[in-house]
């Protein structure tokens, strides 16, 4: 985990404020994405990034934006945080050969109250 | 598209009694398949892969997983359990090709008693 870091590790906001979570990673890896998790519902995909100029939409982008500062920076931010984006959210790395298994940062836990 | 069920949201096992946590997939073609553990108040950790060749998957901790193609399965194994084993499990697979995202089934919440 401690390749993979996630600032902060603990957040609460409240609706309709602009929040940034910030991931950072020395692996050396190109490829980070971000995910939320939810009881019941597991990990589900929000952006990934192949590398600097390349960025993508997950399954559940809408309400999220992120930016690839650099090969080690990704940041994930929440325009308007509203209060079913209470979650906690993971950043994860990858290698860039197949199978491409990730690995995971220790997690933000974001309270949008 | 692909998918990951994970039919039991709990599992209770004795401590020295072999365990399964139970995951079923939907992809097109062959799978990557994979098992991660989470403990409280961290993020996931790699505990093996299944890329090609013997369908049982050695990895960290004693774990081992069984690939069954027939049945689209990948059941995560471990012969005796440890109540240190107590936490949440996460199947995941991803379809072969370099831009395909990784799908995690919702996890198993293993629970080891002594």
């Amino acid at each position: 985990d401690a390749d993979v870091t996630q600032t902060p590790r603990n957040r609460i906001t409240k609706t309709g404020k602009r929040i940034m979570l910030e991931c950072s990673q020395t692996k050396g890896h190109d490829r980070m994405y971000w995910y939320r998790q939810d009881p019941g519902l597991g990990l589900r995909l929000i952006y990934y990034s192949f590398d600097v100029k390349d960025i993508n939409k997950g399954e559940i982008s809408d309400g999220y934006s992120v930016s690839r500062q650099a090969q080690a920076k990704f940041s994930l931010s929440l325009e308007s945080a509203i209060p079913n984006q209470t979650a906690l959210y993971f950043c994860a790395t990858s290698v860039n050969t197949a199978p491409y298994e990730q690995y995971f940062g220790p997690g933000t836990r974001l309270t949008v109250t | 598209a692909q998918s990951v069920a994970q039919p039991e949201d709990q599992v209770n096992v004795a401590e020295g009694n072999p365990l399964t946590v139970k995951c079923t997939y939907s992809v097109s073609g062959n799978p990557y398949l994979f098992w991660y553990v989470q403990y409280p108040n961290r993020g996931l950790q790699f505990l093996l892969k299944y890329i090609t060749g013997d369908n049982l998957v050695k990895g960290s901790y004693g774990f081992e997983a069984e690939f069954n193609k027939s049945q689209t399965s990948f059941h995560l194994k471990k012969p005796s359990a440890l109540v240190s084993d107590s936490a949440l499990y996460f199947c995941a697979v991803r379809a072969r090709g370099n831009n395909n995202d990784m799908r995690f089934g919702a996890g198993t919440r293993l629970t080891v008693k002594p």
